[in-house]
């Protein structure tokens, strides 16, 4: 069955520093994308970065990469020289590269940036 | 451009009252559209999808039901709302290429 998991439900990180979210996803598809979402206490859901599953390098966005491990099957999301702004809660989702596109997503991460 | 808007952003019905929440998509065509919810401090659980106009499928039974009226517009409604049809209602599109769009979204409380 296919599966996300974050097993961080919060974490704290002090201003400028880095930090690194969690995921590890469960799939026996060949072909899947994986996804970060932002989502702050407003409700919208903000994207961050994409990973294919057969890309080989990690993907960058700015502040944001996407350590990808294939063989351990996981994502996980490193924000660089943490901002104030960047307390939220994040989730990281995976899409199967069928004709439905449904995401299936993790319980998500609460990220506090501390001043 | 492309666009999805979401409406109501908040609402308050009480237990037994109909619903009815619209989504619409502008700057694309045959768009793939999704309706998820999220649970007070939870993640995010796929309601109904739905490839084309009038193809609807659903993910968890419930109180819902969604229809596709038009090629980018897709409704959630309820007849008789529960108090655990309470949480935050996401519309979204994609065409495939791309990932997600999500709407803004509707709090929804059942009183």
């Amino acid at each position: 069955a296919q599966k996300i998991t974050q097993t961080q439900p919060g974490m704290f990180v002090q201003e400028k520093e880095a930090v690194t979210l969690d995921c590890t996803y469960d799939t026996s598809d060949q072909s899947y994308g994986l996804f970060w979402y932002k989502q702050p206490s407003s409700g919208e859901m903000i994207f961050l970065i994409y990973q294919g599953s057969y890309d080989e390098q990690n993907a960058t966005e700015g502040r944001y990469s996407l350590n990808f491990q294939k063989a351990r099957k996981s994502a996980n999301l490193v924000i660089s020289a943490s901002q104030l702004g960047d307390s939220a809660m994040y989730f990281c989702a995976m899409r199967l590269l069928s004709g439905t596109y449904k995401y299936i997503f993790g319980t998500g991460t609460r990220l506090k940036v501390l001043a | 451009s492309q666009t999805i808007h979401q409406w109501p952003a908040t609402l308050v019905q009480p237990v037994g009252s109909p619903l009815s929440l619209e989504c619409t998509v502008e700057g694309t065509s045959n768009p793939n559209l999704y309706w998820y919810r999220q649970a007070a401090g939870r993640g995010l659980q796929l309601l109904f999808y739905s490839v084309g106009i009038g193809q609807i499928s659903s993910e968890v039974p419930q109180n819902l039901s969604a229809s596709r009226p038009q090629d980018r517009q897709f409704i959630l409604s309820s007849k008789k709302l529960l108090l655990s049809d309470s949480g935050f209602y996401l519309c979204a599109w994609t065409t495939g290429v791309y990932g997600y769009t999500f709407g803004s979204g509707t709090r929804l409380t059942v009183v």
